[in-house]
């Protein structure tokens, strides 16, 4: 167990919809990121979050945004979905925000656009 | 912009014999490189990670990886293999001088180990 939770497991939705993807941290861990994992693009970042500010941005759509808490945990908000939307959504944290600190994994959840 | 090739969908090995996965990497400045494990219907769980200093790092489970810069690869090895060790391996890189913030990841190799 990583240590980071994220709910829920599994999400069917139909399209056109909006859903949000809730994850925390670690204890202690400041940062936080968003990735998604496809068949077709394989594991893509998203965003990254630094205790409340955003720090980096990837390959993330304008349909999706996100944000940290005071309590740290963040949420991914997924808007106007598309059937190409379903993925696995993962969740990672790290101690700090510096670029040679690895992250640790959630179990994903699992989003099925119907 | 940085990039991970990992050459090989799957590898497959005996139970005993050494097995290697392989990856190379491109980034504009010098990496910190990453090796991650994925089991069925689980997260990604950190190996190892070469950030600086000796190119022979040591990981989690046995495992280890070489890091050569002038081939620009960080191949993972492990002695010998375990039927336990079949699973998704994910070679990831972030480039030490900016960019991506977030990691690179390869499109990972399916090990999978004979008993």
């Amino acid at each position: 167990d990583s240590g980071v939770t994220q709910t829920p497991k599994h999400l069917i939705t139909a399209t056109g919809q909006r859903v949000t993807l809730r994850c925390s941290p670690r204890s202690g861990d400041l940062s936080v990121y968003w990735y998604q994992q496809s068949l077709d693009q394989g594991l893509q970042f998203l965003i990254q979050y630094y205790n409340g500010e955003e720090r980096a941005k990837g390959n993330i759509l304008e349909r999706f945004s996100a944000q940290q808490f005071p309590d740290l945990h963040s949420e991914l908000n997924l808007s106007s979905l598309e059937l190409g939307d379903s993925a696995l959504y993962f969740c990672a944290s790290s101690v700090g925000d510096r670029r040679s600190t690895e992250a640790f994994f959630g179990q994903g959840t699992r989003l099925t656009v119907v | 912009a940085q990039s991970v090739a990992q050459p090989e969908d799957q590898v497959n090995v005996a139970e005993g014999n050494p097995l290697t996965v392989k990856c190379t990497y491109s980034v504009s400045g010098n990496p910190y490189l990453f090796w991650y494990v994925q089991y069925p219907n689980r997260g990604l769980q950190f190996l190892l990670k070469y950030i600086t200093g000796d190119n022979l790092v040591k990981g989690s489970y046995g495992f280890e990886a070489e890091f050569n810069k002038s081939q620009t690869s960080f191949h993972l090895k492990k002695p010998s293999a375990l039927v336990s060790d079949s699973a998704l391996y994910f070679c990831a890189v972030r480039d030490t001088g900016g960019g991506a913030d977030g990691l690179t990841f390869g499109k990972g190799t399916h090990l999978i180990i004979q008993p």
